[in-house]
């Protein structure tokens, strides 16, 4: 069964306006943890936010937030005021249990139009 | 993160040959995790290692493929008589601890069998 699903392949967006990317999780886990990670044309792996599950307040890294709504099981990243340097591939990952073993969604490609 | 060092970045390798991947975790860090990126897919973990110990092999396959992080030196990921089917990025990961902690990617490895 999927755990991670990203709906969106691809996402346009202008520049400087706002732009969510949707994820969902599945996991039966109380305690787990929810990254999203950015990947460049150039292919590093870069971490943008994380969000407990026992977090009570959505995360906020910047112009990067992360809108959790627990019992929907979502944990969709929003960017705001959209630069051209946000064009890249996005990746939402799910932490399961004690161990850092990430489960990856299948990534959603975003890119900024000027 | 530039913290954790692959090497190479690059790597070709004719069918039937060894491939031997090396990620030097971040300083203080004694956690490693191996994850393969397909074209066009996400991560997918491979393998979990602490300084000495698999935790964590689930997502190796049964065979040719092989983990190690000893006490001294880089983890290695090795590949042995190499497939096509084996061409991918290949990232390592590390952290401090084994849950609760962030875990920060290296750039990864791109492997190509020709």
């Amino acid at each position: 069964a999927q755990k991670i699903t990203q709906t969106q392949p691809g996402m346009f967006v202008q520049e400087k306006e706002a732009v969510t990317l949707d994820c969902t999780y599945d996991t039966s886990d109380q305690s787990y943890g929810l990254f999203w990670y950015k990947q460049p044309s150039s292919g590093e792996m870069i971490f943008l936010i994380y969000q407990g599950s026992y977090d009570e307040q959505n995360a906020t890294e910047g112009r990067y937030s992360l809108n959790f709504q627990k019992a929907r099981k979502s944990a969709n990243l929003v960017i705001s005021a959209s630069q051209l340097g946000d064009s890249a591939m996005y990746f939402c990952a799910m932490r399961e249990g004690i161990w850092n073993k990430l489960v990856f969604g299948a990534g959603t490609i975003l890119r900024v139009k000027s | 993160n530039a913290g954790v060092m692959q090497n190479p970045r690059h790597l070709v390798r004719r069918r039937g040959q060894e491939a031997r991947l090396r990620c030097s975790p971040m300083k203080g860090h004694s956690h490693v995790y191996w994850y393969r990126q397909l074209p066009e897919e996400g991560l997918k973990f491979m393998v979990y290692l602490q300084k000495e110990n698999i935790i964590d092999e689930s997502g190796m396959p049964k065979e040719r493929f092989s983990a190690e992080f000893p006490k001294e030196g880089p983890s290695i990921l090795r590949i042995q008589q190499v497939v096509r089917g084996d061409s991918a990025a290949y990232f390592c990961a590390s952290s401090p601890g084994g849950g609760l902690f962030e875990a920060f990617f290296g750039q990864g490895t791109r492997l190509t069998v020709v």
